[in-house]
């Protein structure tokens, strides 16, 4: 089946560095993926869609130079948190869209808890 | 905007049957998805419902109403690994066919 790879799955950072989040379609070509971002007992907020070769979209509230994403190529995407604050501190899902029997399903990789101090 | 309802939490017994139900507003109804998340992990997928009707798989069924903007996740047989927030999510063409996600349903199992 399909497998996204997310790295890393934890990591600690100082309060004003950048931290980089790396997803990966390990079997498939995805030319869209997805950013989310999930508090605590919350449910998952889309943060900004991915597409190859092209800008990011974000969504509203999020901030394109806080949050940066690049889709370098077919199989990777990647997002850095800039200038991190104990406030970004979250847990943040990337996704990819494979084609399954028609319906488009969305293929979570594992997850990166930032904490931030 | 898109509004999804879900029940926060819901508790069963282990080998019970639980419903968790679904509403939901959208312009551009393109899908209704299910997804399963542990604690700590990320969302595995369930089911998915475009037209209405019931989709059986195993233990787990989901139905969808269109006109009712309604949707059900359905656990038979339930067992203790099946403890995990249920995830209800829908895809709106003039959202341009993002997934918007529901706050989660947590479902406990109990022995």
């Amino acid at each position: 089946g399909a497998v996204v790879s997310q790295h890393p799955s934890r990591v600690i950072c100082k309060s004003g560095t950048s931290v980089k989040i790396e997803c990966r379609s390990l079997d498939f070509q995805a030319t869209t993926m997805f950013w989310y971002r999930q508090f605590p007992k919350q449910s998952l907020m889309l943060m900004a869609t991915s597409n190859e070769g092209s800008k990011a979209t974000y969504e509203q509230g999020v901030e394109k130079d806080k949050f940066l994403i690049n889709h370098a190529s077919l199989t990777l995407s990647t997002l850095t948190v800039t200038s991190a604050h104990p406030e970004d501190s979250s847990f943040y899902i990337c996704s990819a869209l494979r084609d399954s029997s028609g319906a488009n399903v969305l293929t979570f990789g594992a997850g990166s808890r930032l904490t931030v101090l | 905007g898109q509004n999804i309802d879900q029940p926060t939490e819901m508790t069963a017994t282990e080998g019970a049957i639980v419903q968790i139900n679904c509403t939901y507003q959208t312009s551009g109804f393109n899908g209704l998805f299910w997804y399963q998340q542990h604690a700590g992990e990320a969302p595995t997928f369930l089911s998915y419902n475009v037209l209405d009707g019931l989709e059986e798989k195993g233990r787990f069924s989901s139905f969808l109403s269109r006109s009712k903007g309604y949707s059900y996740l359905l656990l038979k047989e339930l067992q203790m690994k099946d403890s995990a927030s249920y995830l209800c999510a829908v895809r709106d063409i003039a959202a341009g066919n993002k997934l918007t996600f529901g706050g989660g349903t947590r479902v406990l199992v109990k022995p």
